[in-house]
Order: structure tokens, then C-alpha cells, then sequence
């Protein structure tokens, strides 16, 4: 199947400081998506995108949408505690039954 | 409240004893799936339901079953459990297939296969 490289695999950061992280893929998608993920719960959608080039922001967090398709990157900015978590991107391609494709995810740890 | 709802959320078996893991969603949603984590492989698809009585398979399908008779239910079932699935398995749904902005996952079931 379809492979996105998801890097970095974690990162430690101080409360305050700003994060990015971003997908590659070999293959590309229709629909990119960010879910963040905490410890004992399922992931839960933070941003998604839906155009190449799209830029697109949540509070504090901003993705985009690479203009190939076949990437996409997340900018943490000002990192507080409870941004600790799992960050996991995801593709969509078209025709695919809605089937997403996951990367391998960024596990992040906010030191204060 | 919204919710989809995984049982159990841990259990630990030997090989070979059939189990199921269920999950049931309130919201009416039509496309419900299931995914397996494993630490360094993110989350891989292993069945979905376009709606009741519509299944098809993900990419990791060997050695899973799946059926959908009811819309809010879609149980997991592994007929004859083996180490290599001993995983974390979260179960999802959605109210269409691609309505990504109405997809919920379930809290996860840790299963251990001695």
C-alpha cells in the first residue's frame, strides 16, 4: 500500500516554543488531514485540507497543503503542556472509498 | 453525546481462541471502519462498511472478519487470533464515507495474543 513518511518521529520542546513537523508521500492525495492523538484516546481531526496550496488554521495551529500533493506540514506556535500527544497526518486519495492513508506520527513532549 | 464505544478496551487471549471486539456508534453514521496501531506504522486500515451489509477490505484484512447487519454496529472479529495481532485497534465512523469533518474514533481496545 501507500507509504507517508512522517518526520520527525518526536520531538522535545519548551512551553513556548514553536513546532513543525511535516508528510511526504509517493503518491498523491486529494485530501490532507492533521489528528492529534492523546494517551488512551482515539485520534481526533485538527485540520483539513482539501486544495493544493490550501493554508488553513486552527488557533494556534496552521497546515498546508503542498502544492505537488504530495505533502503537507503543521506549525505548532507558542507550545503549551497539554500540546503533548501524538500527531498523526493522513491522505486521501480520490476513489478510494474514503480510505486514509496514516503516517507513522510525531509523538511531541512540552517540557516547561 | 456523540460517541463511538469499542468493547473491551483491553484483553489479553492465547492463540487460536476466537474473540470479537465490538463497537457501536449513536450518531447514524453510515461508514464505519477499522484501524490497528502498531508503534513506527501509524494507523492501518483493516475493514470498512459503506453502510449495512456493505463491507470491504482495508489494507491489513488477513485474519480479520467483519460484518455490518445493524448501521450503528460493526464488530471485529479474529477467528483464530495469533501473535502477529496483538496490536491497539480503534474502530471509527463517519456520517458518509470522506466526510472526514464528522469522523469520530473510538477510545481503543488493547489486545494482547499470547
Amino acid at each position: 500500500g501507500q507509504q507517508l513518511n512522517q518526520s520527525p518521529q518526536s520531538m522535545f520542546i519548551q512551553e513556548g516554543e514553536d513546532v513543525s513537523m511535516n508528510c511526504t508521500s509517493s503518491s498523491i492525495f486529494n485530501t490532507w488531514l492533521w489528528y492529534k492523538q492523546e494517551p488512551g484516546e482515539g485520534p481526533v481531526l485538527l485540520i483539513a485540507l482539501y486544495k493544493a496550496g490550501e493554508l488553513t488554521s486552527n488557533g494556534r495551529l496552521t497546515a498546508q497543503f503542498g502544492i505537488t500533493r504530495k505533502d503537507s506540514f503543521l506549525n505548532i506556535s507558542a507550545s503549551i503542556p497539554s500540546d503533548v500527544g501524538i500527531y498523526f497526518c493522513a491522505g486521501m486519495g480520490a476513489g478510494t472509498a474514503s480510505k486514509l492513508t496514516f503516517g507513522t506520527g510525531t509523538r511531541l513532549q512540552v517540557t516547561l | 453525546e456523540a460517541q463511538v464505544t469499542q468493547n473491551p478496551r483491553y484483553l489479553i487471549t492465547v492463540t487460536g481462541k476466537k474473540l470479537t471486539v465490538t463497537c457501536s456508534q449513536n450518531m447514524n453514521h453510515e461508514y464505519m471502519s477499522w484501524y490497528r496501531q502498531d508503534p513506527g506504522l501509524g494507523l492501518r486500515q483493516i475493514y470498512y462498511s459503506m453502510n449495512v451489509e456493505v463491507t470491504d477490505k482495508g489494507d491489513v484484512p488477513e485474519g480479520y472478519k467483519v460484518s455490518r447487519k445493524e448501521k450503528r454496529n460493526f464488530p471485529l472479529i479474529l477467528e483464530s487470533p495469533s501473535p502477529n495481532q496483538t496490536s491497539l485497534y480503534f474502530c471509527a465512523s463517519s456520517f458518509l464515507a470522506g466526510a472526514v469533518e464528522t469522523q469520530y474514533f473510538g477510545p481503543g481496545t488493547r489486545l494482547l495474543v499470547l
